[in-house]
């Protein structure tokens, strides 16, 4: 079975300061993840993927993650945060079944200070 | 183009009630899926739909949840007697059929839904 785990549920970070949002996986087949992000009373937005092409993904608004097999990570960065990038965010992994249903971490909101 | 929209934003009902959300999914879309997001849960699994095969309703929490897709589109969750644990944000996602396991799920707005 596949699962994520976030570790930490708040992150704050200095405008200008690099963000790092931490995701682990877990699954015995090869993963696809995803990272969303959640503005405040939206849906879910697609921040990237990772379905197996290239281990570094570039996504929108400057983020990136970086696909680790070793170490089962997929890690979110952000060379430099800005206060636009104050939201709530997820990592899903695919699970790999006839429905393909996201299976979801617990979320890390990101606070960014002036 | 539209993205996938949901109808009511907001749902105030009372314990007891029973409540119908709407998903309308972007078009083209043959998935749709229904989550639920909860204080106490995070993002949780409901119920899956493709084409015409039979719905995963492995996620539903209890008799009381249902849904339907009608004509290959537009889906309904039904929440019969809703009790205050059923307080949450519905969320309902599309996808194309390309390649479901890393084809990008398409998130709607979401109703929230208050049980008193």
């Amino acid at each position: 079975a596949q699962s994520v785990t976030q570790l930490g549920s708040h992150v704050s970070v200095s405008e200008g300061a690099l963000v790092l949002l931490r995701c682990n996986y877990s699954s015995s087949v090869p993963p696809y993840l995803f990272w969303y992000v959640q503005y405040p009373n939206q849906g879910l937005q697609l921040l990237l993927k990772y379905t197996s092409a290239a281990t570094l993904v570039k996504g929108i608004n400057g983020f990136e993650a970086e696909f680790k097999k070793s170490e089962t990570s997929f890690h979110l960065t952000k060379p430099s945060a800005h206060m636009s990038d104050a939201a709530e965010y997820f990592c899903a992994v695919t699970r790999m079944d006839s429905s393909y249903k996201l299976i979801f971490g617990s979320g890390t909101r990101l606070l960014v200070r002036p | 183009g539209a993205g996938v929209s949901q109808s009511p934003s907001n749902k105030v009902t009372e314990k007891g009630k029973d409540v119908e959300l709407r998903c309308d999914p972007i078009s083209g879309h043959t998935a749709l899926y229904w989550y639920r997001q909860s204080l106490g849960q995070g993002l949780e699994f409901l119920i899956y739909f493709q084409g015409n095969s039979a719905p995963d309703k492995s996620g539903l929490p209890s008799d009381r949840f249902s849904a339907e897709r009608t004509g290959g589109s537009v889906s309904t969750l039904t929440i019969q007697r809703t009790q205050q644990e059923d307080s949450a944000v519905y969320l309902c996602a599309s996808s194309s059929l390309r390649d479901l396991a890393q084809e990008t799920q398409y998130f709607g707005p979401g109703t929230r839904l208050l049980v008193l």
